[in-house]
C-alpha cells in the first residue's frame, strides 16, 4: 500500500523559507510518476503547487514558480518543498500526493497533510 | 485557459441525485478529474478520466462532459456524500494542474 507522509515545520516565520519533506513507502519514486505538492489554505480550497518526476523534471504553478523549489532524493525516497519569502498567506495545509497510473494531474494517493503557519 | 470554475455550493435531498459542474476552456479537450474532500481530512478521488471510478468508490458517482463543462453525478445521494468537491485538470499547455474552487454538497 502505497503511503506518503509530509514533515517539517509547523511554525515559519515571515520572509524565511518554508521547507517540507514528503517520505515514500510502499512504492519507490524511482519508478515513475510526476509526484505532487497542494497546498489548501484555511477554509478554501486546492491549490496545485507543483510536481517532480525521479529524473528531477519539474513543472511548476506559474504564480508561485519564483519562488518554489522541489528536489527528489530516490536514495530516502523522499521529494522536498522549499518555498521562498514566505508571507501569512502562505499559511495553509500542505499535502504530497501520487498522481493516478493514467493521468500525471490527477491525484489518488495523497499524505495526511501538515499545517503551516507563517507568523513572526 | 488557467481557470475552473465551480458553484460554491449545492444541496440535495437524501436519496435523490444532483449534479455538480466545473466550468473551464480547458475542459474542451480534457476530462475534468474529481475529488472527495471531508472535514480535516485528504481529498480522495472519485472519478477521473471519461467516466472512471477507482476501486472503492460506490457507482453512485459519475462523471460526464459537454463542451467546457464537467459534471459529477451522485445518484442517490446518502449522508456520507455531504463533502466539498473538487474538480482538476490541467492547462492548456498541458503542463500545470489547475483546480476548482470546490463545491460544498449538502445532503438534506
Amino acid at each position: 500500500q502505497v503511503q506518503l507522509q509530509e514533515s517539517g515545520p509547523g511554525l515559519v516565520k515571515p520572509s524565511e523559507t518554508l521547507s517540507l519533506t514528503c517520505t515514500v513507502s510502499g512504492y519507490s519514486i524511482s519508478s515513475g510518476y510526476y509526484w505532487g505538492w497542494i497546498r489548501q489554505p484555511p477554509g478554501k480550497g486546492l491549490e496545485w503547487i507543483g510536481s517532480i518526476y525521479h529524473s528531477g523534471s519539474t513543472y511548476y504553478n506559474p504564480s508561485l514558480k519564483s519562488r518554489v523549489t522541489i528536489s527528489v532524493d530516490t536514495s530516502k525516497n523522499q521529494f522536498s518543498l522549499k518555498l521562498s519569502s514566505v508571507t501569512a498567506a502562505d499559511t495553509a495545509v500542505y499535502y504530497c500526493a501520487r498522481p493516478h497510473r493514467t493521468g500525471w494531474y490527477y491525484f489518488d494517493y495523497w499524505g495526511q497533510g501538515t499545517l503551516v503557519t507563517v507568523s513572526s | 485557459s488557467s481557470e475552473l470554475t465551480q458553484d460554491p455550493a449545492v444541496s440535495v435531498a437524501l436519496g435523490q441525485t444532483v449534479r455538480i459542474t466545473c466550468q473551464g476552456e480547458s475542459l474542451r479537450s480534457d476530462y475534468a478529474s474529481w475529488s472527495q474532500q471531508k472535514p480535516g481530512q485528504a481529498p480522495v478521488l472519485v472519478i477521473y478520466g471519461k467516466n472512471n471510478r477507482p476501486s472503492g468508490v460506490p457507482d453512485r458517482f459519475s462523471g460526464s462532459s459537454s463542451g467546457n463543462t464537467g459534471s459529477l453525478t451522485i445518484t442517490g445521494a446518502q449522508a456520507e456524500d455531504e463533502a466539498d468537491y473538487y474538480c482538476n485538470s490541467r492547462d492548456s499547455s498541458g503542463n500545470h494542474v489547475l483546480f476548482g474552487g470546490g463545491t460544498k454538497l449538502t445532503v438534506l
